[in-house]
């Protein structure tokens, strides 16, 4: 069965970076994309970015340019998520989810989600 | 950006009862080559991830109760519960992934009267 799995929670630093990861099971890993999704403390979704399961082809919301990097080991089927200068408002928990939107259907499965604090 | 707009933000809904969500995009989603509203549905529980229920406005995803219903077109959209089960408390998100980026409804708060 189709399986994304995270990393533990973290607690940084404002100024701080953080990589999540997202190891996927049961699928191709190449053969699909995924995407990232945070969600801040009672708030709602907010879709982050994607990456391509297979070229590494990115693309990132404008809010985040210059501060976040997606990547894929397709060795281990695992795709990470580093986002840099941590803020306040940055804490959230991260969802990455696997993305079929080039095949009509969006985002069929998720990861547990992985609790970002950053805090002084 | 494609902004999404659900309503309401929250409602009470007795057992066995209906509840109807709605959701509006802010520019048609409905792609002309094969006549498709790209709109998912999906449910969160407290402490969950997202579950996908509903892809292309209508189509629910494998295992999902034929209790959840999706319909609209263009910019207008509804999920339908038709008969409410304590298991369906939940947030409910709305999502276009007409446009990139893809972009969530608000989310309504569904709770048992």
């Amino acid at each position: 069965q189709v399986q994304l799995v995270q990393s533990g929670a973290e607690v940084k630093m404002p100024g701080a970076s953080v990589k999540v990861s997202c190891k996927a099971s049961g699928y191709t890993f190449t053969n699909y994309d995924i995407s990232w999704v945070r969600q801040a403390p009672g708030q709602g979704l907010e879709w982050m970015g994607w990456i391509s399961g297979y070229y590494d082809n990115t693309n990132y919301v404008q809010k985040f340019q210059g501060r976040l990097t997606m990547t894929t080991d397709t060795s281990t089927s695992t795709a990470y998520m580093e986002l840099r200068s941590l803020r306040s408002d940055d804490t959230a928990v991260y969802y990455c989810a696997r993305d079929q939107r080039s095949r009509g259907i969006p985002l069929d499965y998720w990861g547990q989600g992985t609790l970002v604090t950053v805090s002084s | 950006d494609i902004v999404m707009t659900q309503s309401p933000d929250s409602l009470a809904v007795s057992l066995g009862e209906g509840a109807t969500i709605n959701c509006k995009s802010s520019q048609s989603v409905l792609y002309s080559s094969n006549n498709k509203n790209y709109i998912g549905w999906y449910q969160q529980k407290p402490g969950q991830p997202p579950k996908l229920l509903i892809h292309w406005a209508s189509t629910r995803e494998s295992g999902v109760p034929d209790r959840f219903s999706g319909s609209g077109s263009g910019t207008d959209f509804t999920l339908t519960i038709s008969s409410l089960q304590a298991e369906d408390v939940a947030v409910y998100y709305c999502q276009q992934y007409y446009g990139t980026p893809p972009t969530f409804g608000q989310g309504t708060k569904v709770e048992i009267k």
